[in-house]
């Protein structure tokens, strides 16, 4: 059981170039989600997915776009990089059962937009 | 937007010292997560609350979901070294079925 998968580790791009950051978990969770930690401003929800098919946009949004075709993978992707994404992401997933909020992260990604 | 403070934002302590954080909300929360983060890494969970007034242990780590329901504590007793690291809070509210609200997190740093 690899539980949350994430790949790149590490990333610079540069301004204006867009890629895709990838997510994969092996633990049959149907809720998937996208988060970025800034320093001082702790975890803030990027986009999320209860399931195949549905996604949802967080608190910040704007200049990424996800979609998922697979209860496995949850890619990001940024159409066009700018400095201000220069950030960590993190990627999580959990059970959707209501009594359960236990959610696993994944190791990161580390970009810089230059 | 339902808001957490988390404090303090960062501790330092000596090995061997227990401590304390909390998190306390504007709003009632209907679960309470706690995390660990390592430098480098993702945050880990330690302890998951669902029910006002619970007091749950993960081994020296202890975690209360306030009666309120509007704050959670977590205290370290006997700090080692490898509990160093930044401790989130996390909440559900009752409106929100979905998403998680993170604290910004308490770093603790623990001198040998």
């Amino acid at each position: 059981n690899a539980g949350v998968t994430q790949t790149p580790k590490f990333q610079v791009l540069k301004t204006g170039q867009s890629m895709t950051l990838q997510c994969a978990q092996d633990m049959n969770h149907e809720y998937m989600s996208w988060y970025r930690q800034d320093p001082g401003m702790g975890l803030r929800l990027i986009h999320y997915s209860v399931g195949a098919g549905i996604t949802d946009q967080g608190e910040v949004p704007n200049g990424y776009n996800v979609s998922r075709s697979t209860t496995e993978d949850f890619p990001l992707r940024l159409l066009s990089a700018a400095p201000s994404q220069t950030s960590v992401y993190f990627c999580a997933s959990r059970r959707q059962e209501t009594y359960s909020y236990e959610q696993y992260f994944g190791p990161g990604t580390r970009l810089t937009v230059t | 937007g339902q808001q957490l403070n988390q404090s303090p934002q960062s501790m330092f302590i000596q090995e061997g010292e227990d401590v304390s954080m909390n998190c306390t909300s504007s709003s009632i929360f209907n679960t309470w997560l706690w995390y660990k983060q390592d430098p480098g890494e993702g945050p880990v969970l330690l302890i998951a609350l669902y029910k006002a007034g619970e007091l749950t242990s993960n081994g020296r780590l202890t975690a209360q979901f306030g009666i309120t329901r509007k704050d959670s504590f977590l205290n370290i007793s006997a700090s080692i070294p490898s509990d160093v690291g930044i401790y989130f809070c996390a909440g559900r509210g009752g409106g929100s079925n979905y998403k998680l609200t993170f604290g910004k997190g308490t770093l603790l740093t623990v001198n040998p």
